[in-house]
């Protein structure tokens, strides 16, 4: 089944305290990218990957880090949390860009306390 | 950054009627989609509309594109319960860095009651 999964779906932590919200899809899709989702801002961009090595940050990058090592993996480093990072998050992939859809993962809640 | 921006932020009609969804956004684009979310989960592609096409549609769904007015709607025919849903529009740009990207509006709320 073609899918996107991320891990985990639910997340509690403590500021400072470093994290990895993980990406996988198995789609041979080359663009990957991360969204935050908060109430009245709707999805916004965090970064974005166009294919392997190559990444790019979006509209709000700061306190993010990404790395595209695989094509099917993107995952997102929280190197710091802090509690304004809470938020619901989502990584989506495409074929390619510009192009057809975007699919989306099940998202990840993350609470930073 | 280039932007949708989604109107009505909430609707709330019964079933059988029409729902009808706005989006307006800046720039120059590639094409514009439309998503849909069930809540907090992740969204779902509904339609795709390229920027040399006027109208589209897909079941009972409708979608027109306005490039002159940079601008778009999403006609949700007959409506159902079903789809009682959050509808996001996404449009793709180019970028200065001569990669393209999609950018999400903020959402409208539909709420279909029976």
């Amino acid at each position: 089944e073609a899918q996107v999964t991320q891990n985990p779906r639910y997340l509690i932590t403590v500021t400072g305290k470093k994290l990895t919200v993980t990406c996988s899809q198995n789609m041979n899709h080359e663009y990957m990218s991360w969204y935050r989702q908060d109430p009245g801002l709707g999805l916004r961009q965090i970064y974005y990957s166009m294919n392997v090595e190559v990444t790019d940050k979006g509209d709000v990058p700061e306190g993010y880090k990404v790395s595209r090592k695989e094509k099917r993996n993107f995952p997102l480093i929280l190197e710091s949390p802090s509690p304004n990072q809470t938020s619901l998050y989502f990584c989506a992939s495409s074929l390619r860009v510009p192009g057809p859809e975007a699919f989306f993962g099940q998202g990840t809640r993350l609470t930073v306390v | 950054s280039q932007q949708g921006e989604e109107d009505p932020q909430a609707l709330s009609i019964q079933e059988g009627e029409n729902a009808t969804m706005n989006c307006s956004y800046k720039t120059s684009i590639n094409n514009l989609q439309w998503y849909r979310q069930n809540s907090g989960r992740g969204l779902v592609h509904l339609i795709l509309i390229r920027s040399n096409e006027r109208e589209k549609h897909s079941g009972r769904l409708r979608v027109t594109l306005d490039t002159s007015k940079k601008s778009s709607s999403l006609l949700i025919t007959a409506s159902r319960a079903a789809d009682t849903a959050s509808y996001f529009c996404a449009t793709e740009a180019y970028m200065n860095s001569g990669y393209s990207t999609l950018t999400f509006g903020k959402g409208t709320m539909l709420l279909v009651s029976p």
